[in-house]
């Protein structure tokens, strides 16, 4: 069965400074593997996805990914936290189409001025 | 360009009482996801409908109970609601012919409280 684990529940950075948001995956064949935000009292939105394509992936808001199968993990980035990036994320797995989404347990960003 | 609309945004209800929550996928997109995400929680998926077929189940008590219709719109019947029934329900839609990605996209939530 796939999963996904999410390190960190909470995680604070100053305006400027890298985004680094952590997410393994456990899965038994080729996953799908998405980051999605959600802001307080909204839907979720997609940032970026992995479809077995190219390992590294841009998003939206000058988000990246880079799927790295050895380590098993699909880390979200940004090079320059803005405050409007406060929100919490998401990361989530499925290995085929149609399929459901498992979601890891979120990352609270939070951007200090 | 046209999203997911699910209705109502807010619902609140009463211990036993009986809730339905709709959701109108994307045009042309065939498959239908229901999500349910409690307070400080994770969504969990609970059911998915394929072509008005019910393609997956997860984690959904006996007590709800969901169908797709022809038109693809989907509802989430809720009965002998309980305390820990609220959350924020999600409806995601994505199409059969999406490529190699299923790319899900999500409605923005019904809010239901149970008092």
């Amino acid at each position: 069965a796939q999963s996904v684990t999410q390190l960190g529940s909470h995680v604070s950075v100053s305006e400027g400074a890298l985004v680094l948001l952590r997410c393994n995956y456990s899965s038994s064949v080729p996953p799908y593997l998405f980051w999605y935000v959600q802001y307080p009292n909204q839907g979720l939105q997609l940032l970026l996805k992995y479809t077995s394509a190219a390992t590294l992936v841009k998003g939206i808001n000058g988000f990246e990914a880079e799927f790295k199968k050895s380590e098993t993990s699909f880390h979200l980035t940004k090079p320059s936290a803005h405050m409007s990036d406060a929100a919490e994320y998401f990361c989530a797995v499925n290995i085929n189409q149609g399929g459901k989404l498992i979601f890891g347990q979120g990352t609270e960003l939070s951007v200090k001025p | 360009a046209a999203g997911v609309i699910q209705s109502p945004r807010h619902l609140i209800k009463e211990k036993r009482e009986t809730a339905t929550l709709k959701c109108y996928p994307i045009p042309r997109h065939d498959t239908v996801y229901w999500y349910q995400q409690g307070p400080g929680q994770d969504p969990q998926f609970l059911i998915s409908f394929y072509e008005k077929m019910q393609s997956d189940k997860g984690s959904i008590p006996d007590r709800f109970s969901a169908q797709q219709f022809s038109d693809y719109h989907s509802e989430l019947n809720m009965s002998s609601l309980e305390l820990g029934d609220s959350a924020l329900y999600f409806c995601a839609s994505s199409s059969g012919l999406a490529g190699d990605s299923n790319e899900q996209f999500f409605g923005p939530g019904t809010r239901l409280t149970v008092l």
